[in-house]
């Protein structure tokens, strides 16, 4: 099964500051999906940012873009412009074609510092 | 509101006995995810089904079964219960062919093993 990896259990950024969570994935399928969710404390999960395997221009949703390394087999997540409402835990994610087999990474917790 | 409905939203129970989780996917979704999140810890990947047909299984206990319904709900059925059981199981749904969209979660039933 694939493997996703998120190596920072937690980050610390300055509201209004720009912060970059890591994640790297093991697959070796062609064609797959990474996602990015969001975990705030209510506990409900949140839908962030998609890329597909095949798309050559990184994901871009609003302050969040999907910072894709295909070689490398990374896909970090960029949130610009911290907000105190985005402290929360982020979770990467991906799927084999068509959402089939979504694995999720262990998480990182961040948070923003007013 | 993500569209997916679990019940009940938290259950309580004592080891050794046997619970069954219910999830209606949004209306149209023909695959049923659940995972289940224990304290401070990631999303881990029970099992998928796709139309009534199981179609993939991650790291699901021989003690846990599902079963996806012709009116496509879906039901985890947990025996044998052991205090390691405690945790928020989430069921989730997907739309076939709209990868981009990821998942749709349910806000989760927390389950509680005393």
């Amino acid at each position: 099964a694939q493997k996703i990896t998120q190596t920072q259990p937690g980050m610390f950024v300055q509201e209004k500051e720009a912060v970059t969570l890591d994640c790297t994935y093991d697959t070796s399928d062609q064609s797959y999906g990474l996602f990015w969710y969001k975990q705030p404390s209510s506990g409900e999960m949140i839908f962030l940012i998609y890329q597909g395997s095949y798309d050559e221009q990184n994901a871009t949703e609003g302050r969040y873009s999907l910072n894709f390394q295909k070689a490398r087999k990374s896909a970090n997540l960029v949130i610009s412009a911290s907000q105190l409402g985005d402290s929360a835990m982020y979770f990467c994610a991906m799927s084999l074609h068509n959402n089939n087999d979504m694995r999720f990474g262990a998480g990182t917790r961040l948070t923003v510092k007013p | 509101d993500s569209g997916v409905t679990q019940t009940p939203k938290h259950l309580i129970t004592a080891t050794g006995q046997r619970v069954t989780l219910r999830c209606s996917p949004r209306s149209g979704d023909l695959s049923v995810y659940w995972y289940q999140q224990s304290l401070d810890q990631g999303l881990q990947f029970l099992i998928q089904y796709y139309n009534g047909e199981e179609r993939a299984k991650g790291n699901i206990l021989e003690r846990f079964s599902a079963q996806q319904f012709p009116d496509l709900h879906s039901e985890l059925n947990l025996s044998s219960l052991e205090l390691g059981d405690s945790a928020l199981y989430f069921c989730a749904s997907s739309v076939w062919g709209a990868p981009n969209e990821g998942l749709f979660f349910g806000s989760g039933t927390q389950l509680s093993v005393l």
